[in-house]
C-alpha cells in the first residue's frame, strides 16, 4: 500500500519563476493538504482540497494556488518566487467520510530553494 | 484561533532516561490535538492523537501523551530514551473532522549516549 508520494524531491528556481509541485495521496484518500515548512519551524498549512474544489486556505498570497484531478492527486503552484518561499513543502491525505478522517498521513515533502 | 506553544526548542535526555516534551494548547472549542515526529530530510510521522476520548492517549514507539484539560497542556512522554528517538517533535491542534492543522513551531530531541 503506496502512501503519499511527492515529486520532485528537490527544486531549485530563481526568484520570478513560477514553480508546480505534485502529490498522490495514500491509496483510499480523497482529502489533499498542502503546508510549508520553512526553515526551523513548524508546518504552516497552505489549503485543502476536496472533490477537486479548494475546502479551506491559510493565510497565503494568491500566489499559492492549487489543483485537484479526479484520481485524487493534487498540484501546488507557486507564481512569481520569492526568495521567503524557499522551503519544505508537504502533502498530507486524508480520507473523508471516516471515522478518523481527522488523520492526516504526510509525504516526504519537496524542497524548494528560490535563488 | 488555535494555538499550540511548545516549551523548549531543544531538549537534550540521556539514553535511558525520561523524555518529557511540552505542549500547551488554546483553543474555543474542544480540541483534536496530535504530536508528529520528523527525522532529517523526511516528512511528518503521527505519533498519537487525542480526540474526547481517553485523556491519556498511547502511541507508537512507547510514547504516550496526556491531555489535561484544566492546565491546557498536552505533554508528550517516553519513559526511557532511546537513540533512535532523538528527532523533531511537533504539537498540533485542529477542531477536528477536516479542518486544518495548526502545529507549533517544534522541539528538537537529542539523545545523548
Amino acid at each position: 500500500d503506496a502512501g503519499v508520494t511527492q515529486s520532485p524531491t528537490h527544486l531549485i528556481k530563481t526568484r520570478g519563476q513560477q514553480v508546480t509541485l505534485r502529490c498522490s495521496p495514500k491509496s483510499g484518500h480523497d482529502t489533499v493538504s498542502w503546508y510549508q515548512q520553512a526553515l526551523g519551524q513548524g508546518p504552516q498549512f497552505i489549503f485543502q482540497y476536496y472533490e477537486e474544489e479548494e475546502r479551506q486556505r491559510g493565510n497565503f498570497p494568491d500566489r499559492f494556488s492549487g489543483h485537484q484531478f479526479p484520481n485524487y492527486s493534487s498540484e501546488l503552484n507557486v507564481n512569481a518566487l520569492l526568495l521567503g518561499d524557499s522551503a519544505l513543502y508537504l502533502c498530507a491525505s486524508s480520507r473523508a467520510r471516516a471515522v478518523n478522517t481527522d488523520t492526516q498521513y504526510f509525504g516526504p515533502g519537496t524542497r524548494l530553494t528560490v535563488l | 484561533a488555535q494555538s499550540v506553544t511548545q516549551l523548549g526548542s531543544h531538549v537534550s535526555v540521556s539514553e535511558g532516561a525520561l523524555v518529557l516534551l511540552r505542549c500547551n494548547y488554546s483553543s474555543s472549542v474542544p480540541p483534536y490535538l496530535f504530536w508528529y515526529v520528523q527525522y532529517p530530510n523526511q516528512g511528518l510521522q503521527l505519533l498519537l492523537k487525542y480526540t474526547s476520548a481517553a485523556t491519556l492517549v498511547k502511541g507508537i514507539n512507547g510514547f504516550e501523551a496526556e491531555f489535561k484539560k484544566s492546565e491546557t497542556s498536552f505533554h508528550l512522554t517516553k519513559p526511557s530514551a532511546h537513540m533512535s528517538d532523538a528527532a523533531e517533535y511537533f504539537c498540533a491542534v485542529s477542531k477536528g473532522g477536516y479542518q486544518k492543522v495548526t502545529f507549533g513551531t517544534g522541539t528538537k530531541l537529542q539523545v545523548i549516549p
